[in-house]
Protein backbone atom coordinates (compact mmCIF):
# COMPACT_ATOMS: atom_id res chain seq x y z
CA UNK A 1 0.00 0.00 0.00
CA UNK A 2 1.12 3.09 -0.88
CA UNK A 3 -0.32 5.79 1.20
CA UNK A 4 -2.22 7.42 -1.93
CA UNK A 5 -5.75 6.54 -2.58
CA UNK A 6 -8.02 7.31 -5.25
CA UNK A 7 -11.97 7.13 -5.68
CA UNK A 8 -13.84 6.00 -7.25
CA UNK A 9 -12.16 2.36 -8.64
CA UNK A 10 -14.25 2.45 -11.60
CA UNK A 11 -16.35 4.80 -13.54
CA UNK A 12 -18.96 4.19 -16.91
CA UNK A 13 -20.26 6.75 -18.30
CA UNK A 14 -21.46 8.70 -21.57
CA UNK A 15 -19.99 10.67 -24.21
CA UNK A 16 -20.20 14.10 -23.44
CA UNK A 17 -20.43 13.97 -19.59
CA UNK A 18 -18.56 15.46 -17.20
CA UNK A 19 -16.54 13.27 -14.25
CA UNK A 20 -14.62 14.02 -11.15
CA UNK A 21 -11.55 11.98 -10.08
CA UNK A 22 -10.24 12.53 -6.87
CA UNK A 23 -6.95 11.67 -4.95
CA UNK A 24 -5.17 12.19 -1.31
CA UNK A 25 -1.61 11.83 -1.34
CA UNK A 26 0.30 10.48 1.30
CA UNK A 27 0.36 12.28 4.50
CA UNK A 28 2.83 14.75 4.66
CA UNK A 29 3.45 14.68 0.81
CA UNK A 30 3.02 18.11 -1.12
CA UNK A 31 3.00 17.52 -4.54
CA UNK A 32 0.61 15.80 -6.78
CA UNK A 33 1.14 14.33 -10.33
CA UNK A 34 -1.81 13.19 -12.82
CA UNK A 35 -0.96 10.45 -15.48
CA UNK A 36 -3.26 9.03 -18.03
CA UNK A 37 -2.28 5.17 -19.16
CA UNK A 38 -3.76 4.30 -21.81
CA UNK A 39 -3.27 1.08 -24.41
CA UNK A 40 -1.96 3.72 -27.33
CA UNK A 41 -0.12 6.03 -25.76
CA UNK A 42 1.02 4.56 -22.70
CA UNK A 43 2.00 6.25 -19.44
CA UNK A 44 1.34 10.09 -19.99
CA UNK A 45 2.14 12.93 -17.74
CA UNK A 46 -0.88 15.35 -17.23
CA UNK A 47 -0.45 17.89 -14.57
CA UNK A 48 1.08 18.72 -10.86
CA UNK A 49 0.21 20.38 -8.13
CA UNK A 50 2.40 21.38 -5.46
CA UNK A 51 1.13 22.88 -2.47
CA UNK A 52 -2.24 24.32 -3.88
CA UNK A 53 -0.49 25.72 -7.03
CA UNK A 54 0.01 24.21 -10.85
CA UNK A 55 3.51 23.32 -11.27
CA UNK A 56 3.80 21.68 -14.79
CA UNK A 57 1.73 20.88 -17.49
CA UNK A 58 1.80 18.29 -19.76
CA UNK A 59 -0.17 16.38 -22.52
CA UNK A 60 -3.45 17.96 -20.44
CA UNK A 61 -6.13 18.66 -22.71
CA UNK A 62 -8.25 21.52 -22.72
CA UNK A 63 -11.34 19.49 -22.06
CA UNK A 64 -9.88 18.36 -18.54
CA UNK A 65 -8.41 20.72 -15.08
CA UNK A 66 -7.71 20.04 -11.79
CA UNK A 67 -6.85 21.22 -8.53
CA UNK A 68 -5.43 21.05 -5.05
CA UNK A 69 -7.17 21.84 -1.89
CA UNK A 70 -6.10 23.35 0.87
CA UNK A 71 -6.09 20.22 2.72
CA UNK A 72 -3.33 18.72 -0.24
CA UNK A 73 -5.99 16.51 -1.72
CA UNK A 74 -6.28 16.62 -5.89
CA UNK A 75 -9.27 16.58 -8.03
CA UNK A 76 -9.34 15.77 -12.11
CA UNK A 77 -11.95 16.90 -13.97
CA UNK A 78 -12.85 15.72 -17.23
CA UNK A 79 -15.31 17.30 -19.50
CA UNK A 80 -17.21 16.55 -22.77
CA UNK A 81 -16.01 13.11 -22.44
CA UNK A 82 -14.86 11.61 -25.84
CA UNK A 83 -14.43 8.03 -26.20
CA UNK A 84 -10.84 8.16 -26.91
CA UNK A 85 -10.53 9.36 -22.93
CA UNK A 86 -11.43 5.67 -21.69
CA UNK A 87 -7.97 5.13 -19.90
CA UNK A 88 -6.65 4.68 -16.13
CA UNK A 89 -5.81 7.36 -14.93
CA UNK A 90 -3.19 7.72 -11.94
CA UNK A 91 -2.63 9.91 -8.97
CA UNK A 92 1.32 10.15 -7.28
CA UNK A 93 2.52 12.17 -4.56
CA UNK A 94 6.44 12.80 -3.04
CA UNK A 95 7.42 14.84 -0.47
CA UNK A 96 8.38 17.64 -2.36
CA UNK A 97 8.91 19.24 -5.82
CA UNK A 98 12.48 17.85 -6.94
CA UNK A 99 11.94 14.55 -4.61
CA UNK A 100 13.10 11.82 -6.73
CA UNK A 101 10.32 9.26 -5.55
CA UNK A 102 6.82 9.52 -6.76
CA UNK A 103 3.85 6.89 -4.85
CA UNK A 104 1.09 6.01 -7.42
CA UNK A 105 -2.53 4.96 -6.35
CA UNK A 106 -4.62 2.28 -7.45
CA UNK A 107 -5.74 4.67 -10.79
CA UNK A 108 -9.49 5.22 -11.84
CA UNK A 109 -10.62 2.72 -14.56
CA UNK A 110 -12.46 5.13 -16.73
CA UNK A 111 -14.93 3.70 -19.52
CA UNK A 112 -16.69 6.44 -21.44
CA UNK A 113 -19.72 4.17 -24.02
CA UNK B 1 13.35 15.94 -25.30
CA UNK B 2 13.57 13.50 -22.70
CA UNK B 3 12.92 9.96 -23.33
CA UNK B 4 12.70 6.44 -22.19
CA UNK B 5 13.59 3.09 -24.66
CA UNK B 6 12.32 -0.25 -23.41
CA UNK B 7 12.53 -3.68 -24.99
CA UNK B 8 9.04 -4.75 -26.58
CA UNK B 9 7.20 -6.91 -24.73
CA UNK B 10 5.86 -9.78 -24.03
CA UNK B 11 8.28 -11.80 -22.20
CA UNK B 12 7.63 -15.04 -21.60
CA UNK B 13 10.03 -17.01 -19.31
CA UNK B 14 10.04 -20.26 -16.96
CA UNK B 15 10.25 -20.42 -13.58
CA UNK B 16 14.26 -19.70 -12.02
CA UNK B 17 14.98 -18.23 -15.75
CA UNK B 18 17.13 -15.43 -15.60
CA UNK B 19 15.81 -11.86 -16.46
CA UNK B 20 17.13 -8.86 -18.41
CA UNK B 21 14.75 -6.27 -19.81
CA UNK B 22 16.60 -3.54 -21.44
CA UNK B 23 16.39 0.14 -20.70
CA UNK B 24 18.01 2.76 -22.82
CA UNK B 25 17.57 7.15 -22.26
CA UNK B 26 18.16 10.12 -23.90
CA UNK B 27 18.40 12.63 -21.42
CA UNK B 28 20.03 16.66 -21.48
CA UNK B 29 22.15 16.22 -17.36
CA UNK B 30 21.87 13.62 -15.28
CA UNK B 31 18.58 12.09 -14.60
CA UNK B 32 17.30 9.83 -11.64
CA UNK B 33 16.12 6.46 -13.27
CA UNK B 34 13.74 4.05 -11.79
CA UNK B 35 11.67 0.61 -12.63
CA UNK B 36 8.24 0.53 -11.41
CA UNK B 37 6.29 -2.60 -11.38
CA UNK B 38 2.54 -3.21 -12.23
CA UNK B 39 0.83 -5.98 -11.08
CA UNK B 40 -2.40 -6.92 -12.45
CA UNK B 41 -5.48 -4.87 -11.57
CA UNK B 42 -3.12 -2.25 -9.27
CA UNK B 43 -1.43 0.59 -9.73
CA UNK B 44 2.64 0.98 -10.45
CA UNK B 45 4.78 0.51 -7.24
CA UNK B 46 8.52 1.77 -7.27
CA UNK B 47 10.70 -1.34 -7.52
CA UNK B 48 14.02 0.28 -7.65
CA UNK B 49 16.28 3.61 -8.53
CA UNK B 50 19.02 4.91 -9.16
CA UNK B 51 20.40 8.43 -8.94
CA UNK B 52 23.99 8.51 -10.37
CA UNK B 53 26.12 7.37 -12.91
CA UNK B 54 27.56 3.41 -11.52
CA UNK B 55 24.68 3.37 -8.59
CA UNK B 56 23.53 0.16 -8.37
CA UNK B 57 19.76 -0.06 -7.27
CA UNK B 58 18.50 -3.03 -5.95
CA UNK B 59 14.84 -4.89 -4.65
CA UNK B 60 13.12 -8.46 -4.06
CA UNK B 61 15.98 -9.73 -5.94
CA UNK B 62 15.89 -7.24 -8.84
CA UNK B 63 19.27 -5.15 -9.64
CA UNK B 64 19.84 -2.78 -11.95
CA UNK B 65 22.98 -0.51 -12.48
CA UNK B 66 23.04 3.40 -13.98
CA UNK B 67 25.77 3.46 -16.76
CA UNK B 68 26.01 6.61 -18.02
CA UNK B 69 28.42 5.94 -20.91
CA UNK B 70 25.95 3.53 -22.74
CA UNK B 71 23.06 5.45 -21.55
CA UNK B 72 21.40 2.54 -20.16
CA UNK B 73 19.72 0.95 -16.83
CA UNK B 74 19.10 -2.55 -17.64
CA UNK B 75 16.83 -4.54 -15.68
CA UNK B 76 18.14 -8.21 -14.29
CA UNK B 77 16.83 -11.37 -11.77
CA UNK B 78 18.32 -14.15 -11.49
CA UNK B 79 15.83 -16.47 -10.72
CA UNK B 80 12.28 -15.10 -11.84
CA UNK B 81 8.61 -16.50 -9.99
CA UNK B 82 5.29 -16.88 -11.06
CA UNK B 83 4.92 -14.01 -8.89
CA UNK B 84 6.96 -11.65 -10.92
CA UNK B 85 4.36 -11.55 -14.03
CA UNK B 86 3.68 -7.72 -13.89
CA UNK B 87 4.68 -5.02 -16.34
CA UNK B 88 7.62 -3.01 -15.60
CA UNK B 89 8.56 0.14 -16.61
CA UNK B 90 11.41 2.17 -16.88
CA UNK B 91 11.17 5.65 -16.22
CA UNK B 92 14.11 8.71 -15.45
CA UNK B 93 13.07 12.44 -13.87
CA UNK B 94 15.34 15.49 -13.87
CA UNK B 95 15.11 18.18 -11.21
CA UNK B 96 11.71 19.90 -11.06
CA UNK B 97 10.06 17.84 -14.13
CA UNK B 98 7.95 14.72 -13.50
CA UNK B 99 8.42 11.17 -14.61
CA UNK B 100 9.24 10.14 -18.22
CA UNK B 101 7.91 6.57 -18.66
CA UNK B 102 9.10 3.66 -21.29
CA UNK B 103 6.29 1.90 -22.67
CA UNK B 104 6.75 -0.69 -20.29
CA UNK B 105 7.81 -4.87 -20.90
CA UNK B 106 4.95 -7.12 -19.94
CA UNK B 107 7.12 -9.99 -18.14
CA UNK B 108 4.88 -13.74 -17.92
CA UNK B 109 6.80 -16.64 -15.93
CA UNK B 110 5.16 -19.75 -16.51
CA UNK B 111 5.64 -22.75 -13.89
Amino acid sequence: DSGVTQTPKHLITATGQRVTLRCSPRSGDLSVYWYQQSLDQGLQFLIQYYNGEERAKGNILERFSAQQFPDLHSELNLSSLELGDSALYFCASSARVGTDTQYFGPGTRLTVL
Amino acid sequence: GDSVTQMEGPVTLSEEAFLTINCTYTATGYPSLFWYVQYPGEGLQLLLKATKADDKGSNKGFEATYRKETTSFHLEKGSVQVSDSAVYFCALKKGNTPLVFGKGTRLSVIA
